[in-house]
């Protein structure tokens, strides 16, 4: 069966600092892959997503940046954070049937 | 830009009653899904309708896709505190690879 990975579970930074969060996803190959924001009791919004190793498309401009270096590991980055950048971060995967994804466990990020 | 609207936003109602949450859009989609979503944690999938006018039942569930499969409803009979949670639903249009989702409703059961 599929696992989807997200560490670190929480993280307190401060402005200005980088960030990388990893998603990796255990039990299919190939999948594409997404990066979502999630404000308190609100629904998703897209960030990023990969169909493949080094693909990425963006979805809003921001200073926040995806890469895929390998087939089942998503990275999420910034150079300097801003305030903003507080938030619920998720990482989904996708089955092709019926356009399905499927969620990690989440990150809690929160920039002060 | 399609939109998928939810209501309500917010529901609070006592353990035992029923309730009704609506999920609309001016686009047509090619599947929907229902995520549940706890605090903390990543949205769960309950369920996904494909075909217009669909209804599909997850015990006190019952989920059904609009005839036009432009809007979906999902039904609790008898609600619990084990219900309460953040509802979402979610659609796919044509081939994308994207989902749209709702901005969800938030869902409290009370003892």
């Amino acid at each position: 069966s599929q696992t989807i990975h997200q560490w670190p579970a929480t993280l307190v930074q401060p402005v200005g600092s980088p960030l990388s969060l990893e998603c990796t996803v255990e039990g299919t190959s190939n999948p594409n892959l997404y990066w979502y924001r999630q404000a308190a009791g609100r629904g998703l919004q897209l960030l990023f997503y990969s169909v493949g190793i080094g693909q990425i498309s963006s979805e809003v401009p921001q200073n926040l940046s995806a890469s895929r270096p390998q087939d089942r590991q998503f990275i999420l980055s910034s150079k300097k954070l801003l305030l903003s950048d507080s938030g619920f971060y998720l990482c989904a995967w996708r089955r092709d049937s019926y356009n399905e994804q499927f969620f990690g466990p989440g990150t809690r990020l929160t920039v002060l | 830009t399609q939109l998928l609207e939810q209501s309500p936003q917010f529901l609070s109602i006592q353990e035992g009653e029923n309730l009704t949450v609506y999920c609309n859009s001016s686009s047509v989609f090619s599947s929907l899904q229902w995520y549940r979503q706890e605090p903390g944690e990543g949205p769960v999938l309950l369920v996904t309708v494909v075909t217009g006018g669909e209804v599909k039942k997850l015990k006190r569930l019952t989920f059904q896709f609009g005839d036009a499969r432009k809007d979906s409803s999902l039904h609790i009979t008898a609600a619990q505190p084990g219900d309460t949670g953040l509802y979402l639903c979610a659609g796919a249009t044509g081939s994308a690879r994207q989902l749209t989702f709702g901005s969800g409703t938030q869902l409290t059961v009370l003892p």
